[in-house]
């Protein structure tokens, strides 16, 4: 059973929405990395986040740790946002990063 | 500065075959970790590098191993190329524990055994 668990698994909407992606995780994960993956392969690391919330411009992520869940958050979602988004739990006492399944955002104008 | 750098980009090579790939990490950055994505399986972790010496491991075969230079670039190594080995190869590097300190990636080598 994965540690780390994403939904939707592919998600369209249309330019300006507000978009939600959830991830879930198992004990034992002590920070959530966000990660973006454009077509090509290469990866961008959002946030990493092991309490409470961040943002950086129009992107938001969230932290419940008692809950064992976080969200990424999109306001005002432009074509430019689609890409694969990917949630990572990582452990302080080691680097094996373990990766949800990602969700594939299309962004229609 | 300079961000993660994986060479080659791309690289076909034949079943039975080895292959070597590189990655230099952002200078500074002492750790690096791969990581093999394909479409069945999604990312997995392969293995993770501090100051020379391999720290952490995932569950992968023994064709699968690596190596970290005192200038912090690793090499990956492939032996025994199998088709399932077609993948996309990613490495990261990190100032120290990436879980704490964060993660940059390089934009990968994607290899197809054939």
């Amino acid at each position: 059973k994965n540690e780390v668990e994403q939904s939707p698994q592919n998600l369209t909407a249309q330019e300006g929405e507000f978009i939600t992606i959830n991830c879930s995780y198992s004990v034992g994960i002590s920070a959530l990395h966000w990660l973006q993956q454009h077509p090509g392969g290469g990866i961008v690391s959002l946030f990493m986040l092991s309490s409470g919330k961040k943002k950086h411009g129009r992107l938001i992520a969230t932290i419940n740790i008692q809950e064992k869940h976080s969200s990424l958050h999109i306001t005002a979602s432009h074509p430019r946002d689609s890409a694969v988004y990917i949630c990572a739990g990582a452990n302080f006492g080691n680097e094996k990063l373990t990766f949800g399944t990602g969700t594939r955002l299309t962004i229609i104008p | 500065k300079a961000g993660v750098t994986q060479t080659p980009r791309y690289l076909i090579k034949t079943r039975g075959q080895q292959v070597t790939l590189s990655c230099s990490p952002i200078s500074g950055h002492r750790s690096v970790s791969w990581y093999q994505q394909t479409p069945g399986q999604g990312l997995q972790f392969l293995f993770e590098y501090f100051s020379e010496t391999q720290r952490n491991k995932g569950n992968f075969p023994g064709r699968f191993s690596g190596r970290q230079f005192s200038n912090s670039r690793s090499e990956m190594n492939v032996s025994t190329l199998e088709l399932g080995d077609s993948a996309l190869y990613l490495c990261a590097s990190s100032l120290d524990r990436g879980a704490e300190y964060g993660y940059t990636f390089g934009s990968g080598t994607r290899l197809t055994v054939v």
